[in-house]
């Protein structure tokens, strides 16, 4: 299994406060990605980065940001939480080529927001 | 709009049988194709991969086929076994990919039964 791992796991938070998710990578893979997962939508994503300081926005990026000052670590945040952003977070790494765009999940962040 | 598109949200299958999941995209421009497998509480693990240039790649008991000019693709799962069960997300990689980013349908339940 790739080295990634979220945190927190869990969370529960009230509306209107902010909120970071971590993500961590032992691989020392360039892309890392945010995704989130909601019944009928699948994955989609929020915001990824190709490299220290270097990231841009996905199909779903309002409400959220990113920062990555390392190599290993992607956070997500949430500068004010809504009860619209209750859902599973996932974070994923890949080193892309072509022909080759596998990407290797984390195991996931549940938040709640009340 | 939905790119990438799973028409069934649930598969329900005998153990020892076929399970063919589908999936249509809507860009003919899309170039790689992916599955992924789901459990609860769990990060999406990478099943199996196809190139555009190919229309069938096999693993073990996984198939995945092509179908260009249908703009569909399936997997084959033979013989499925309860193990199986779990969410399974077909992904695309889109045109000039420069994130190696992919764009995943909604997902199909599978459910194997003994």
């Amino acid at each position: 299994d790739a080295g990634i791992t979220q945190s927190p796991r869990h969370k529960v938070t009230e509306t209107g406060t902010p909120v970071t998710l971590r993500c961590h990578q032992t691989e020392n893979h360039r892309y890392m990605y945010w995704y989130r997962q909601d019944p009928g939508h699948g994955l989609r994503l929020i915001h990824y980065s190709y490299g220290v300081k270097d990231t841009d926005k996905g199909e779903v990026s309002d409400g959220y940001s990113v920062s990555r000052s390392k190599t290993e670590d992607f956070l997500l945040t949430l500068e004010s939480a809504t009860s619209s952003q209750t859902s599973v977070y996932f974070c994923a790494i890949s080193e892309p080529m072509v022909g080759a765009y596998e990407q290797y999940f984390g195991p996931g962040t549940r938040l709640t927001v009340t | 709009d939905q790119q990438v598109k799973q028409n069934s949200p649930s598969l329900s299958v005998q153990e020892g049988r076929i399970s063919i999941l589908n999936c249509d995209y809507t860009n003919s421009m899309f170039d790689y194709f992916l599955w992924y497998k789901k459990y609860p509480a769990e990060g999406p693990t990478f099943l199996i991969s196809i190139s555009s240039i190919k229309d069938k790649n096999e693993d073990g008991r996984f198939t995945v086929f092509l179908n260009k000019s249908a703009k569909h693709l399936s997997l084959h799962i033979v013989p499925s076994q309860p193990g199986d069960s779990a969410v399974y997300f077909c992904a695309a990689s889109p045109p000039y990919n420069q994130g190696g980013k992919l764009i995943f349908g909604q997902g199909t339940e599978l459910s194997v039964k003994p």
